[in-house]
């Protein structure tokens, strides 16, 4: 079965340092999607990035970026130079089987806490 | 603009009194879909439609049901709300599948007494 774990609940870091949000997941299929949302404190859920599973590359989108690695089952997310605008929660989630059982899993997600 | 519309975006009830909870977009999208978000259980799927008369069980249908006549709609109905039904829900939608990009609604808490 799918299954989407975000072991972090919450994190602290002092504002400009780096800081990784981990992501593990489980799937029978080699077809499958993942995905990064932002939830800010105003409650909106907002899309970060989508990677199909045989896309292996590392993305880098501004002082974001995303380390996919199917040997670990893993999609890591990374904010280089933390700012007072990334406090959220953030939700990683997996569809597999496109077309079969679009059902949607996320992670319950790691609350990102920015100190001054 | 586009976007994912819902309502009532806040409502108290009192358990066994049903409602309806309303879900638009204007998007042309195939999928839609509902979640619910709870503290510490992150978003769990309720229930999603791959299109027009389509729907198919989330993680956690129990106590919901919905309908997909139109394309642009997809309600989801508590028949008779109990407590545990309280809860912030967020109706999504995307172009062909669950494997598309979720276009987010802004959220409906319900307080159910």
């Amino acid at each position: 079965a799918q299954k989407v774990t975000q072991a972090q609940t919450e994190i602290s870091v002092v504002e400009k340092e780096d800081v990784t949000l981990d992501c593990v997941y489980e799937t029978r299929d080699t077809t499958y999607y993942l995905f990064w949302y932002k939830q800010p404190p105003s409650g909106e859920l907002v899309f970060l990035i989508r990677r199909n599973s045989f896309d292996e590359q590392n993305e880098i989108s501004g002082r974001y970026s995303w380390n996919f690695q199917k040997s670990t089952s893993s999609f890591n997310f990374t904010i280089t130079a933390s700012q007072v605008v990334d406090p959220a929660v953030y939700f990683c989630a997996l569809s597999e089987a496109p077309g079969r059982d679009d059902k949607i899993i996320f992670g319950k997600g790691t609350r990102l806490h920015i100190l001054p | 603009e586009a976007q994912v519309t819902q309502n009532p975006r806040y409502l108290i009830t009192v358990t066994g009194k049903k409602l309806t909870v309303t879900c638009s977009q204007n998007m042309n999208h195939e999928y839609m879909s509902w979640y619910r978000q709870d503290p510490g259980l992150g978003l769990r799927q309720i229930y999603y439609s791959m299109n027009v008369e389509v729907t198919d069980k989330g993680d956690v249908p129990e106590g919901y049901k919905v309908s997909r006549k139109e394309k642009r709609n997809f309600p989801l109905i508590l028949e008779s709300p109990s407590p545990n039904q309280t809860s912030l829900y967020f109706c999504a939608s995307s172009l062909i599948g669950g494997v598309e990009t979720q276009y987010f609604g802004p959220g409906t808490r319900l307080l159910v007494l």
